[in-house]
């Protein structure tokens, strides 16, 4: 069964522009989360989509936003880059989110702000 | 909201010893416990979790074990190899609610 895939893997913006991450969950998973790693901070959760629907959200500013497509792939979209959002992007994929379940991450996007 | 706290932040052990990471909740609310593993350059990847319905669970070589009452749950690495050295992350999780993670464990096996 194939992992978590996300894209690009590496990706370099100047401030003030804006990106656009992907994120395609294992088969059969219809919950995606999104998490950013810097390391001042952690792992901090940015937002959590399931059946195409935000289901939670951290504590980011608006310009963080996501959505889901009907085929559970989410994508997570950051305008008006600003240096500190220079982080690696994880996702997670999870069968559903009501329940305690396992979450599963992909490699990672590494965000570089210039 | 949960919070997570993780000690130790660095962890040294001579290969063959065990490694023990300790975390610590607040929400009591809180149910569900994973633990993660994340090499160099990669993902965290999931190696050990555990419900709050359950006091330890075991794995070959790890272990977690959980105490409700005193809101803190540990994970446990007997026999440890090189390929153990990583940063290990704890999390705590409610019912509907996002994961929150520790702040990590760089755990080194010294050959």
């Amino acid at each position: 069964k194939a992992g978590v895939t996300q894209t690009p893997r590496y990706l370099i913006k100047t401030r003030g522009q804006q990106v656009t991450l992907s994120c395609s969950p294992i088969s059969g998973h219809r919950s995606v989360s999104w998490y950013q790693q810097t390391p001042g901070q952690g792992l901090q959760f940015l937002f959590e989509y399931f059946s195409e629907t935000q289901r939670n959200k951290g504590n980011f500013p608006g310009r963080f936003s996501g959505r889901q497509f009907s085929n559970s792939r989410s994508e997570m979209n950051v305008s008006t880059l600003e240096l500190g959002d220079s982080a690696l992007y994880l996702c997670a994929s999870s069968l559903v989110v009501a329940a305690d379940n396992e979450q599963f991450f992909g490699p990672g996007t590494r965000l570089t702000v210039l | 909201g949960e919070n997570v706290e993780q000690h130790p932040s660095t962890l040294s052990v001579q290969e063959g010893d065990s490694a023990v990471i300790k975390c610590t909740y607040s929400d009591s609310a809180s149910n569900y416990f994973p633990w993660y593993k994340q090499e160099l350059g990669k993902g965290p990847q999931l190696i050990i979790d555990i419900r709050s319905n359950v006091g330890e669970k075991k794995d070959q070589r790890i272990a977690v074990t959980l105490n409700k009452t005193a809101k803190h749950f540990s994970l446990h690495i007997t026999e440890t190899q090189p390929e153990d050295s990583a940063v290990y992350f704890c999390a705590a999780k409610m019912t509907n609610e996002k994961l929150t993670f520790g702040t990590g464990t760089r755990l080194t096996i010294i050959p």
